[in-house]
């Protein structure tokens, strides 16, 4: 066990609605990382969070948003669902911002119908 | 467009032999160098890390980096059947925080 926590553990949603994905990161850790992982697929970066500020985004549009608080836990958020948001979103914590030992979460199981 | 490659398997290998992933990468300016074991339905879980080129070892586990290759490979001893997963190469290149994954190769360890 990593130690971080991600909640739920599945969720489906209707094509256009919204969803918030939460993660509370390791003790000690101060950076979050995001990550949507297709069937099959390697993990995509989304962005990652780092003593509350957004420190860097990989290829994914606006509405996919996220926050980090001041204990560290963060949220995922993605707005107007598409069924290609289908996946398995992964969070993982670290230590500092340049921190390449990331540690994940069990996922949250995203379906959009 | 920076990639990492792996081949996608399934690789099989008997119970007890010396199991062999390998992976590319395409930008010469990476650095980081990472090996993570996802079972199925499962998160990746963090396995081995190297930044130098050459052999590193941990347990049963052997990272090996070859950098003027772009090359990282990871070797299992004495393959077990609970090292039956999907093992994911991870890759930074310094110049920023993200880390460039490869789809996987699935590993089944026969007994």
């Amino acid at each position: 066990e990593t130690g971080v926590t991600q909640s739920p553990t599945h969720l489906i949603k209707t094509r256009g609605q919204q969803v918030t994905l939460r993660c509370s990161s390791q003790s000690g850790h101060n950076t979050v990382s995001w990550y949507q992982q297709a069937l099959g697929q390697g993990p995509q970066f989304i962005f990652q969070y780092y003593r509350e500020e957004e420190n860097g985004r990989g290829n994914f549009p606006p509405r996919f948003s996220g926050l980090q608080f001041p204990n560290y836990s963060s949220e995922l958020n993605v707005n107007a669902l598409e069924l290609d948001d289908s996946a398995l979103y992964l969070c993982a914590s670290s230590l500092g911002d340049r921190s390449y030992e990331q540690y994940f979460g069990p996922g949250t199981r995203l379906t959009v119908t | 467009q920076k990639e990492v490659e792996q081949n996608s398997g399934p690789l099989s290998v008997p119970e007890g032999a010396i199991a062999s992933l390998n992976c590319t990468y395409s930008d010469r300016g990476s650095q980081s160098f990472f090996w993570y074991r996802q079972y199925s339905g499962k998160s990746p879980e963090l396995i081995m890390f190297i930044y130098s080129n050459g052999d590193k070892e941990d347990g049963r586990f052997t990272a090996q980096l070859n950098k003027a290759s772009q090359y990282v490979s990871l070797l299992i001893r004495d393959s077990q059947p609970s090292d039956s997963a999907t093992y994911l190469c991870a890759v930074n290149t310094g110049s920023n925080y993200q880390l460039i994954w490869g789809a996987g190769t699935k590993l089944i360890i026969k007994p």
